[in-house]
């Protein structure tokens, strides 16, 4: 079936470590986000790429990183300088100049020890 | 003040009745218009999706978009407790980048 696949689905996190959440689809979709939501706050966007090797940092990407080496894979790291990273994590996908509709996996919950 | 407001909620409504969920925007640019359906701790469903102005209807979810006053519904007809759920509004420019903009969601109950 066609669709985005994020995981794990649930992740802890040391003090100090980085972890990388996964995001991988196969809608051959040329744009990939990631969002952070937490209660209350709707969704925050971290990074955005549209294309393969070129990625745009959203408004609140301090503390995160990313890359784009292929079009299918969009990994996200949470680093030791994101001070508070508990918080729902969506990815997302859109085909552009084909309706411009968003479509999101099932996201990974991020919980620190 | 932010570029789109919601209404948080939440929502408790009986069983069979009909919902209106809202948002408002400011920024006069936007053109493509959407309503998500999340429940939780899951990712968010794509339910409608409009162009510009106008009504779109989709079994029992109809979208309005009234782009004179910056301001979008979603109406749900004949409500069921599986509708129970975060509804987010979303939007976007046309041609301008690729970020979209959402509410912060509306959390509905529907009682059987």
């Amino acid at each position: 079936d066609g669709g985005i696949t994020q995981s794990p689905k649930y992740l802890f996190r040391k003090e100090g470590q980085n972890v990388t959440l996964s995001c991988e689809q196969n809608l051959n979709h040329d744009a990939m986000y990631w969002y952070r939501q937490d209660p209350g706050q709707g969704l925050r966007l971290i990074y955005y790429s549209q294309i393969v090797n070129d990625f745009q940092k959203g408004d609140i990407a301090e503390g995160y990183s990313v890359s784009r080496e292929k079009k299918e894979s969009f990994p996200l790291t949470v680093t030791s300088a994101q001070k508070n990273p508990t918080a729902f994590y969506l990815c997302a996908s859109m085909n552009q100049g084909a309706g411009e509709k968003l479509f999101f996996g099932s996201g990974t919950q991020l919980s620190v020890l | 003040q932010k570029e789109v407001e919601q209404d948080p909620g939440p929502l408790s409504v009986p069983e069979g009745a009909i919902v209106s969920l809202n948002c408002t925007y400011s920024n006069s640019a936007f053109q493509y218009f959407m309503w998500y359906r999340q429940y939780s701790r899951k990712g968010p469903e794509l339910l409608m999706y409009t162009y510009s102005s106008g009504n779109k209807e989709d079994g029992r979810f109809t979208a309005q978009v009234d782009k004179s006053s910056k301001y979008i519904s979603l109406f749900i007809r004949d409500s069921q407790p599986s509708d129970s759920a975060t509804y987010l509004c979303a939007m976007r420019e046309l041609n301008t980048g690729n970020q979209f903009y959402f509410g912060t969601g509306t959390s509905l109950t529907v009682i059987p």
